[in-house]
Protein backbone atom coordinates (compact mmCIF):
# COMPACT_ATOMS: atom_id res chain seq x y z
CA UNK A 1 0.00 0.00 0.00
CA UNK A 2 1.41 3.48 -0.65
CA UNK A 3 2.27 5.97 2.07
CA UNK A 4 3.67 9.06 2.66
CA UNK A 5 7.41 8.59 4.36
CA UNK A 6 9.22 10.96 6.31
CA UNK A 7 13.19 11.62 7.12
CA UNK A 8 14.37 12.19 9.89
CA UNK A 9 11.87 10.13 12.65
CA UNK A 10 13.53 11.97 15.06
CA UNK A 11 16.27 15.01 14.65
CA UNK A 12 17.71 17.00 17.79
CA UNK A 13 19.10 20.65 16.73
CA UNK A 14 20.79 23.81 18.59
CA UNK A 15 18.89 26.88 18.71
CA UNK A 16 19.39 28.88 15.88
CA UNK A 17 20.45 26.66 13.51
CA UNK A 18 18.23 25.46 10.45
CA UNK A 19 16.65 22.34 10.02
CA UNK A 20 15.12 21.00 6.83
CA UNK A 21 12.30 18.05 7.18
CA UNK A 22 11.84 15.83 4.28
CA UNK A 23 8.59 13.94 2.85
CA UNK A 24 7.83 11.40 0.38
CA UNK A 25 4.34 11.87 -0.95
CA UNK A 26 2.24 9.54 -2.35
CA UNK A 27 3.21 9.29 -5.98
CA UNK A 28 0.49 10.26 -7.89
CA UNK A 29 -0.71 13.39 -5.22
CA UNK A 30 -0.86 16.60 -5.91
CA UNK A 31 -1.65 18.33 -2.94
CA UNK A 32 0.55 18.21 0.10
CA UNK A 33 0.50 19.37 3.48
CA UNK A 34 2.13 20.18 6.89
CA UNK A 35 0.99 19.93 10.42
CA UNK A 36 2.81 20.35 13.44
CA UNK A 37 1.68 18.92 17.23
CA UNK A 38 3.35 20.73 19.87
CA UNK A 39 3.79 17.80 23.05
CA UNK A 40 0.32 17.79 24.73
CA UNK A 41 -1.26 20.28 21.89
CA UNK A 42 -3.38 20.00 19.25
CA UNK A 43 -2.19 19.27 15.70
CA UNK A 44 -1.97 22.37 13.66
CA UNK A 45 -2.24 23.19 9.67
CA UNK A 46 0.84 24.78 9.00
CA UNK A 47 1.44 25.10 4.70
CA UNK A 48 -0.57 23.80 1.81
CA UNK A 49 1.05 23.42 -1.34
CA UNK A 50 -0.29 22.60 -5.03
CA UNK A 51 1.21 23.34 -8.54
CA UNK A 52 4.88 24.02 -7.06
CA UNK A 53 3.59 27.17 -4.81
CA UNK A 54 1.64 27.68 -1.80
CA UNK A 55 -1.96 27.33 -1.98
CA UNK A 56 -2.96 28.15 2.09
CA UNK A 57 -0.88 28.74 5.18
CA UNK A 58 -1.74 29.30 8.50
CA UNK A 59 -0.80 32.38 10.96
CA UNK A 60 1.95 29.94 12.16
CA UNK A 61 3.70 30.01 9.16
CA UNK A 62 5.66 32.85 9.28
CA UNK A 63 8.88 34.14 7.60
CA UNK A 64 11.35 31.31 9.12
CA UNK A 65 9.32 28.41 7.56
CA UNK A 66 8.84 27.59 3.61
CA UNK A 67 8.32 24.81 1.80
CA UNK A 68 9.75 23.61 -1.61
CA UNK A 69 9.32 20.64 -3.81
CA UNK A 70 12.76 20.20 -5.34
CA UNK A 71 12.24 17.35 -7.48
CA UNK A 72 10.01 15.18 -8.50
CA UNK A 73 9.15 13.04 -5.36
CA UNK A 74 10.37 15.22 -2.49
CA UNK A 75 8.63 17.55 -0.39
CA UNK A 76 10.72 19.96 2.38
CA UNK A 77 10.09 21.82 5.48
CA UNK A 78 12.79 24.22 6.33
CA UNK A 79 12.48 26.28 9.33
CA UNK A 80 15.53 28.20 8.90
CA UNK A 81 16.24 29.75 12.47
CA UNK A 82 14.69 27.20 15.13
CA UNK A 83 13.52 28.71 18.28
CA UNK A 84 13.08 26.19 21.37
CA UNK A 85 9.02 26.84 20.99
CA UNK A 86 9.63 24.47 17.58
CA UNK A 87 9.92 21.62 19.21
CA UNK A 88 6.97 19.37 18.23
CA UNK A 89 6.10 16.39 16.04
CA UNK A 90 5.73 18.12 12.35
CA UNK A 91 3.54 15.63 10.06
CA UNK A 92 3.73 15.78 6.29
CA UNK A 93 0.54 14.49 4.52
CA UNK A 94 -0.62 14.29 0.78
CA UNK A 95 -4.09 13.85 -1.20
CA UNK A 96 -4.46 13.26 -4.40
CA UNK A 97 -7.06 16.12 -4.84
CA UNK A 98 -8.15 18.91 -2.39
CA UNK A 99 -8.50 17.59 0.60
CA UNK A 100 -11.89 18.60 1.96
CA UNK A 101 -13.08 16.04 -0.53
CA UNK A 102 -11.05 13.52 -0.25
CA UNK A 103 -8.19 11.79 2.53
CA UNK A 104 -5.18 12.78 3.48
CA UNK A 105 -2.88 10.48 4.14
CA UNK A 106 -0.16 11.38 6.81
CA UNK A 107 3.41 10.06 7.54
CA UNK A 108 4.54 8.63 10.84
CA UNK A 109 5.92 12.38 11.68
CA UNK A 110 9.46 13.99 12.44
CA UNK A 111 10.16 14.77 16.21
CA UNK A 112 11.71 17.74 16.08
CA UNK A 113 13.85 18.25 19.55
CA UNK A 114 15.13 22.15 19.87
CA UNK A 115 17.97 22.51 22.63
CA UNK B 1 -13.64 30.23 13.24
CA UNK B 2 -14.07 26.38 13.78
CA UNK B 3 -13.13 24.59 16.41
CA UNK B 4 -12.67 21.07 17.61
CA UNK B 5 -13.12 19.71 21.57
CA UNK B 6 -12.21 16.46 23.00
CA UNK B 7 -13.09 16.19 26.44
CA UNK B 8 -11.59 13.03 27.13
CA UNK B 9 -7.86 13.02 26.92
CA UNK B 10 -7.44 9.24 28.71
CA UNK B 11 -9.69 6.66 28.27
CA UNK B 12 -9.29 3.50 29.59
CA UNK B 13 -11.38 0.62 28.43
CA UNK B 14 -11.63 -3.03 29.73
CA UNK B 15 -11.21 -5.63 26.24
CA UNK B 16 -14.31 -6.93 24.87
CA UNK B 17 -15.86 -4.16 26.13
CA UNK B 18 -17.26 -1.04 24.38
CA UNK B 19 -15.96 2.25 23.53
CA UNK B 20 -17.55 5.80 22.37
CA UNK B 21 -15.08 8.89 22.00
CA UNK B 22 -16.60 12.10 22.05
CA UNK B 23 -16.04 14.95 19.57
CA UNK B 24 -17.96 18.33 19.52
CA UNK B 25 -17.43 20.72 16.58
CA UNK B 26 -17.75 24.49 16.02
CA UNK B 27 -18.70 25.98 13.01
CA UNK B 28 -21.93 27.65 11.43
CA UNK B 29 -22.35 25.56 8.82
CA UNK B 30 -22.47 21.86 8.33
CA UNK B 31 -18.36 21.01 8.74
CA UNK B 32 -16.52 17.57 7.04
CA UNK B 33 -15.94 15.30 10.08
CA UNK B 34 -13.21 13.23 10.46
CA UNK B 35 -11.89 10.92 12.68
CA UNK B 36 -7.71 9.64 12.70
CA UNK B 37 -6.34 7.16 14.72
CA UNK B 38 -2.02 7.24 15.82
CA UNK B 39 -0.70 3.76 16.59
CA UNK B 40 2.67 4.53 18.53
CA UNK B 41 5.31 5.34 16.11
CA UNK B 42 2.80 5.26 12.99
CA UNK B 43 1.43 8.38 11.16
CA UNK B 44 -2.40 9.41 11.20
CA UNK B 45 -4.60 7.16 9.75
CA UNK B 46 -8.21 8.00 8.30
CA UNK B 47 -10.62 5.81 10.54
CA UNK B 48 -13.99 7.58 8.82
CA UNK B 49 -15.11 10.58 7.47
CA UNK B 50 -18.75 12.39 7.13
CA UNK B 51 -19.83 14.36 4.49
CA UNK B 52 -23.10 14.25 3.87
CA UNK B 53 -26.05 12.51 3.76
CA UNK B 54 -26.28 9.38 6.51
CA UNK B 55 -25.41 10.41 9.68
CA UNK B 56 -23.83 6.94 10.43
CA UNK B 57 -21.19 6.29 9.09
CA UNK B 58 -19.33 2.91 9.02
CA UNK B 59 -15.23 3.00 8.64
CA UNK B 60 -12.48 0.87 9.28
CA UNK B 61 -11.34 -1.16 11.76
CA UNK B 62 -15.29 -1.90 13.23
CA UNK B 63 -15.56 1.85 14.23
CA UNK B 64 -18.71 4.07 13.41
CA UNK B 65 -19.55 7.38 14.41
CA UNK B 66 -22.61 9.32 14.46
CA UNK B 67 -23.21 13.40 13.38
CA UNK B 68 -25.63 15.19 15.33
CA UNK B 69 -26.20 18.36 13.86
CA UNK B 70 -28.06 19.68 17.10
CA UNK B 71 -25.12 18.30 19.58
CA UNK B 72 -22.58 19.77 17.04
CA UNK B 73 -21.30 15.94 18.32
CA UNK B 74 -19.41 13.12 15.99
CA UNK B 75 -18.66 10.60 18.35
CA UNK B 76 -16.45 7.63 17.17
CA UNK B 77 -17.49 3.93 18.59
CA UNK B 78 -16.81 0.66 18.59
CA UNK B 79 -19.32 -2.07 19.70
CA UNK B 80 -16.23 -4.10 21.31
CA UNK B 81 -12.63 -3.05 21.59
CA UNK B 82 -9.36 -5.25 20.90
CA UNK B 83 -6.27 -4.75 22.53
CA UNK B 84 -4.73 -3.75 19.10
CA UNK B 85 -7.26 -0.38 19.35
CA UNK B 86 -5.04 1.20 21.88
CA UNK B 87 -3.47 4.47 20.21
CA UNK B 88 -4.30 7.89 19.99
CA UNK B 89 -7.72 9.03 18.51
CA UNK B 90 -8.12 12.80 16.43
CA UNK B 91 -11.22 14.35 15.26
CA UNK B 92 -10.80 16.52 12.97
CA UNK B 93 -13.12 19.14 10.96
CA UNK B 94 -12.46 21.02 7.45
CA UNK B 95 -14.50 23.70 6.28
CA UNK B 96 -14.09 23.67 2.37
CA UNK B 97 -14.63 26.90 0.30
CA UNK B 98 -11.30 26.66 -0.56
CA UNK B 99 -9.88 26.02 3.27
CA UNK B 100 -6.95 23.80 2.71
CA UNK B 101 -6.17 22.51 6.49
CA UNK B 102 -8.10 20.38 9.07
CA UNK B 103 -8.46 21.50 12.17
CA UNK B 104 -7.87 18.70 14.86
CA UNK B 105 -8.80 17.91 18.20
CA UNK B 106 -6.35 17.73 21.11
CA UNK B 107 -6.81 13.87 21.07
CA UNK B 108 -8.07 10.98 22.84
CA UNK B 109 -5.82 8.61 24.60
CA UNK B 110 -6.96 4.88 24.28
CA UNK B 111 -5.68 2.51 27.21
CA UNK B 112 -6.78 -1.06 26.80
CA UNK B 113 -7.22 -3.56 29.67
CA UNK B 114 -6.93 -6.82 29.64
Amino acid sequence: EPEVTQTPSHQVTQMGQEVILRCVPISNHLYFYWYRQILGQKVEFLVSFYNNEISEKSEIFDDQFSVERPDGSNFTLKIRSTKLEDSAMYFCASSFRRQVNTEAFFGQGTRLTVV
Amino acid sequence: AQSVTQPDIHITVSEGASLELRCNYSYGATPYLFWYVQSPGQGLQLLLKYFSGDTLVQGIKGFEAEFKRSQSSFNLRKPSVHWSDAAEYFCAVATGGGADGLTFGKGTHLIIQP
